[in-house]
């Protein structure tokens, strides 16, 4: 079974662009969440989607936004760069559903994609 | 709020040598617990995980068993081999599908 594909790998921005990442779960997987990480604040939640619909979402602006599509992949955007959105933004996929409620869902991450914002 | 705290590194051994890198949570609730590995230049790889107390989760010759009355979860390794070497992290779930993670060991196994 293919893991968690994220397309691009690598993207440079400038400052005041916006970028649109791309996420592709494992198969039968309908829960998607994003992490960003950076070297000064590590791992910290973005968002989670599961059957197109935000189902819970971290401290970040309002510049960070999501979606999922019917197929379960899921897209993030990020509008207005700044320097600090530099960063490894990673994609996780799940089974999502009844289990997840219990914290016993297991994430499974993508290679991730690499933003530079000059 | 909850959260995960992992010991400092960088941590360096040498090949064969036992490894422990500790963790501990906040105890809200009873969540399940995580070790992701993180190799350069890749994602995150779950590495093991345990859902409630007393569980031992294991891989690849690594271990962490769920300690509530400690709030720990540890990961051990008896024989630490050169591709070891990656940072790894320690997690919990935070409520539906967050993750929550710790800051991350550094680790360097040299030949």
């Amino acid at each position: 079974k293919a893991g968690v594909t994220q397309t691009p790998r690598y993207l440079i921005k400038t400052r005041g662009q916006q970028v649109t990442l791309s996420c592709s779960p494992i198969s039968g997987h309908r829960s998607v969440s994003w992490y960003q990480q950076t070297p000064g604040q590590g791992l910290q939640f973005l968002f989670e989607y599961f059957s197109e619909t935000q189902r819970n979402k971290g401290n970040f602006p309002g510049r960070f936004s999501g979606r999922q599509f019917s197929n379960s992949r899921s897209e993030m955007n990020v509008s207005t760069l700044e320097l600090g959105d530099s960063a490894l933004y990673l994609c996780a996929s799940s089974l999502g559903g009844s289990s997840s409620v219990g914290g016993t869902d297991t994430q499974y991450f993508g290679p991730g994609t690499r933003l530079t914002v000059l | 709020g909850d959260s995960v705290t992992q010991m400092e590194g960088p941590v360096t051994l040498s090949e064969e040598a036992f490894l422990t890198i500790n963790c501990t949570y906040t105890a809200t609730g009873y969540p399940s617990l995580f070790w992701y590995v993180q190799y350069p230049g890749e994602g995150l790889q779950l590495l093991l995980k345990a859902t409630k107390a007393d569980d031992k989760g294991s891989n690849k010759g690594f271990e962490a068993t769920y300690r509530k009355e400690t709030t720990s979860f540890h990961l051990e390794k008896g024989s630490v081999q050169v591709s070891d070497s990656a940072v790894y992290f320690c997690a919990r779930i935070g409520g539906a599908q967050k993750l929550v993670f710790g800051q991350g060991t550094r680790l360097t196994i040299n030949p």
